[in-house]
């Protein structure tokens, strides 16, 4: 069983468009994160999620909206994408805010 | 804000070679911890380290928390092309959010 698992993968979509990408967590965390990795594999974090506290990261356009329906998944909605949104974003867990974090493959976002 | 540097950005070693990357912080940390990204992989966690001065190692890694808490290194004995990646630090400020380092590339040739 994968600890961490987001989908989709890859996602390739037109600018405008809105889309979401979902995680999942299988390890009873109460933390989770979004984090963006630009083409220089710069890891940054975009949201945390501590016992349904939500912390924002104030450099996140507000087109980025986190949504946790419970504990165990913690999806990302993005509207109107633009061409600079194009990274990977990675979804991690981690048993308390900020301690040993589990991340998930990884989706590919491309906006042309 | 918080900023934690890491060097150097690249680094290719013969195989066998040893390696070592540095990380230093703006501020003092409450902790810092390692991770290593395989190239079209994940970053998986490999350490944190707590206490001033602390050193940790795990087979060929050897991991240093330095005695102010600004500054960390990790260095790998005798690398293997299995240890390629790019590892990064990530400091932790008292009663902030973890800051990643920029990560330091390792290629490694046979």
């Amino acid at each position: 069983d994968t600890a961490v698992s987001q989908t989709p993968k890859y996602l390739v979509t037109q600018m405008g468009n809105d889309k979401s990408i979902k995680c999942e967590q299988n390890l009873g965390h109460d933390t989770m994160y979004w984090y963006k990795q630009d083409s220089k594999k710069f890891l940054k974090i975009m949201f945390s999620y501590n016992n349904k506290e939500l912390i924002i990261n104030e450099t996140v356009p507000n087109r980025f909206s986190p949504k946790s329906p419970d504990k165990a998944h913690l999806n990302l909605h993005i509207n109107s994408l633009e061409l600079g949104d194009s990274a990977v974003y990675f979804c991690a867990s981690s048993p308390g805010l900020y301690t040993e974090a589990f991340f998930g493959q990884g989706t590919r976002l491309t906006v042309v | 804000g918080q900023q934690v540097m890491q060097i150097p950005q690249y680094q290719h070693v013969q195989e066998g070679e040893d390696f070592t990357t540095y990380c230093n912080s703006s501020t003092t940390l409450s902790n810092i911890q390692w991770y290593k990204q395989r190239p079209g992989g994940h970053p998986v966690f490999l350490i944190q380290l707590v206490k001033s001065g602390e050193v940790k190692k795990q087979k060929r890694l050897t991991f240093q928390f330095g005695e102010a808490k600004k500054n960390s290194s990790l260095h790998i004995t005798a690398t293997q092309t299995t240890d390629v990646g790019t590892y990064f630090c990530a400091g932790q400020g008292y009663g902030n959010k973890l800051v990643f380092g920029a990560g330091t590339i390792l290629r490694v040739k046979s």
